[in-house]
């Protein structure tokens, strides 16, 4: 069983379409992140849930809405979707916010034509 | 804010030979994690070694070690007996270990460096 899933893996759509991308986790982890990896492969946090709570919110466009209906599921729904949005999206967990070991997701990348 | 830099981009080794990947931070905190991941072209996040900064002995997994110097603020990865498996964009990483830190509870990456393994 994969530890921290993500679908889709690959999501192309057109600029102002609304989307997500679904994470769960089996871990029975506390505490979920989503991560930002640029075209550069540049790797920034956008969020994390702490029991359902969120916990960071990394100055990321309100176009860009994480919702946690339980710890186990982090989803991240993008309204109105800008080229600069294509990017691989990852989604991680850990056992609590202050555990340091996290196990990251496949990825999910993104391509908005 | 903590950065991390890794200063290069690109690195080749020779298949059973040994490479150092150079990181280094800036940090006003005592205490943090230091963290090197791999990422394949699989694009699979994978730990590959981690280190306490309170601890002062370098961290090591099998056929990866880290040289960690507090005071120069470097972690440097060596890979020994490289391996073409080996081969991949390697990531150095920073997280604050007391609540309030500004890396408290997120990995701050450096800008990766890829590695390439010849036969």
């Amino acid at each position: 069983d994969t530890a921290v899933s993500q679908t889709p893996k690959y999501l192309v759509t057109q600029m102002g379409n609304d989307k997500s991308i679904k994470c769960e986790q089996n871990l029975g982890h506390d505490t979920m992140y989503w991560y930002k990896q640029d075209s550069k492969k540049f790797l920034k946090i956008m969020f994390s849930y702490n029991n359902k709570e969120l916990i960071i919110n990394e100055t990321v466009p309100n176009r860009f809405s994480p919702k946690s209906p339980d710890k186990a599921h982090l989803n991240l729904h993008i309204n109105s979707l800008e080229l600069g949005d294509s990017a691989v999206y990852f989604c991680a967990s850990s056992h609590g916010e202050s555990d340091e070991k996290l196990f990251f997701g496949s990825g999910t990348q993104l391509s908005v034509l | 804010a903590q950065t991390v830099t890794q200063s290069q981009p690109e690195m080749s080794v020779q298949e059973a030979e040994t490479v150092t990947l150079s990181c280094t931070y800036d940090t006003s905190e005592s205490d943090y994690y230091l963290f090197w991941y791999k990422q394949p072209p699989s694009r699979q996040m994978i730990l590959v070694i981690r280190q306490e900064a309170y601890k002062q002995q370098n961290a090591t997994e099998n056929r990866f070690s880290v040289n960690f110097q507090k005071a120069a603020k470097s972690f440097s990865l060596k890979i020994s007996d490289s391996q073409l498996g080996d081969a991949a964009m390697y990531f150095c990483a920073y997280r604050s270990v007391y609540a309030g830190g500004t890396s408290y509870g997120k990995l701050t990456f450096g800008q990766g460096t890829i590695l390439t393994v010849h036969p």
